[in-house]
């Protein structure tokens, strides 16, 4: 099946820095999505991306759809103890019929004040 | 925004027993709901697609028998885990798609429940 391979797994970073982590595939995909997850939580959306190329910004994060469709990034600027958690890339592509979502492997990020 | 709950956020039950979770969707109707499973420092996994009225989909790999889903309803979908056993103990999550365009990620999730057979 599809493989999502996101990287950093974790990192630590101190309060004010800016972060970027990103997501690569072998297979294209139609849509990309970026969720942040909280420790017993569900993930919530962050940034949709349904373009090749496009750049989307939420905030203090941006998030682009890479040109050949298999790969996404995601930059948080300016980091706050908030910012903790989980992010997981995720691509959508069409699958018999219903669109099917893979995710990646998340990005644990530790935010120090 | 849209809100999608799970009942009930954590459970624990010996082996052999069976386990009911429900997602339901609170202010729009879904009619697809999808259920993943996440182990602890791992990804999200679907687990099957559940379209009201009509049987799941399963993913490859996932019991249907072992995994018994149920749509009834545009606001409620149920996963039955049967006979659990310690090795099913994982995080469930449910999440709905509220109706809209095609072109636009409209799928919600829950907050999970954490199972743990003993």
């Amino acid at each position: 099946g599809q493989q999502l391979n996101q990287s950093p797994q974790s990192m630590f970073i101190q309060e004010g820095e800016d972060v970027s982590m990103n997501c690569t595939s072998s297979s294209i995909f139609n849509t990309w999505l970026w969720y942040k997850q909280d420790p017993g939580e569900g993930p919530v959306l962050l940034i949709a991306l349904y373009k090749a190329g496009e750049l989307t910004s939420n905030g203090r994060l941006t998030a682009q759809f890479g040109i050949t469709r298999k790969d996404s990034f995601l930059n948080i600027s300016a980091s706050i103890p908030s910012d903790v958690g989980i992010y997981f890339c995720a691509g959508k592509v069409n699958s018999g019929g219903y669109q099917k979502v893979t995710f990646g492997t998340g990005t644990k990020l530790q935010v120090i004040p | 925004g849209a809100v999608v709950s799970q009942h009930p956020s954590w459970v624990i039950c010996k082996s052999g027993t069976s386990v009911k979770i429900e997602c339901r969707s609170l202010d729009f109707q879904a009619t697809t709901m999808f259920w993943y499973r996440q182990f602890p420092k791992q990804s999200l996994m679907l687990m099957a697609t559940s379209n009201e009225g009509s049987k799941a989909t399963y993913e490859q790999g996932v019991e249907k028998d072992k995994f018994l889903i149920n749509h009834a309803s545009l606001t409620l979908s149920t996963l039955t885990v049967t006979s659990a056993h310690p090795e099913d103990s994982s995080f469930y999550i449910c999440s709905a798609r509220k109706p809209g365009t095609r072109l636009v990620e409209t799928q919600y999730f829950g907050p999970g429940t954490r199972l743990l057979v003993l």
